[in-house]
């Protein structure tokens, strides 16, 4: 069974730093892209960046470019989120989601990560 | 980059209803890349259809997608109290995704 198991929710203070994590389990990790979305309170879904395990090949949306960092260590299955400086407006939840093989959609999701930023 | 817009932002409808989705993107979509989730409340988005039109595995098929260039459906064809829930089309190509802002069904 594919799993995607992220880390628990966060309370950080504008300013500081945070990287989340996402292990993915029941499929070969390393040659499956994996990603990150972000959905604000009460609004939609944001995608913000992938990456490719098996040599850290790396995309990001416009929106996301240098405001976060992805990335993965395929030898133990598990990509992260991180932010070297948070801001009050990074708080949301952030969803790893894997992409499908055959169809580049996310088929299959974690549980999401709830940041919460205070200023 | 594509825009996704979503039509209507809320519905109030009643279960055994049929109800159709829209999703309009601001440009031609090629090769039917246009996929539908469902969110329910504190829970992760599932993914329903990909490609348009292909259901994704374990979905009922009173749930069905449709659509070419820049207009989209999405349709369940006779609702269930469980369809109650948010639904997000998605733009998906070349490793680079959009998703519409979404429509929320609610009971009537």
């Amino acid at each position: 069974e594919v799993q995607l198991v992220q880390s628990g929710a966060e309370v950080k203070k504008s300013g500081e730093s945070l990287k989340i994590s996402c292990k993915g389990s029941g499929y070969r990790f390393t040659t499956y892209w994996i990603g990150w979305v972000r959905q604000m309170p009460g609004k939609g879904l944001e995608w913000m960046g992938i990456i490719y395990p098996d040599d850290s090949d790396t995309r990001y949306s416009p929106s996301f470019q240098g405001q976060v960092t992805v990335s993965a260590d395929k030898s133990i299955a598990t990509a992260y989120l991180q932010w070297s400086s948070l801001k009050a407006s990074d708080t949301a939840i952030y969803y790893c989601v894997r992409v499908a093989p055959d169809g580049d959609t996310f088929d299959y999701w974690g549980q999401g990560t709830l940041v919460s930023v205070s200023s | 980059e594509i825009v996704l817009t979503q039509s209507p932002g809320t519905l109030s409808l009643s279960p055994g209803e049929k109800v159709t989705l829209s999703c309009r993107a601001s440009q031609t979509i090629t090769s039917n890349y246009l996929a539908w989730y469902q969110q329910k409340p504190g829970q992760a988005p599932r993914l329903l259809i990909y490609d348009t039109s292909t259901r994704a595995t374990g979905i009922p098929d009173r749930f069905s997608g449709s659509g070419s260039g820049t207009d989209f459906t999405l349709t369940i064809s006779r609702l269930e109290p469980e369809d109650f829930a948010g639904y997000f089309c998605q733009h998906y190509g070349s490793l680079s995704y959009t998703f519409g802002q979404g429509t929320k069904l609610e009971i009537k």
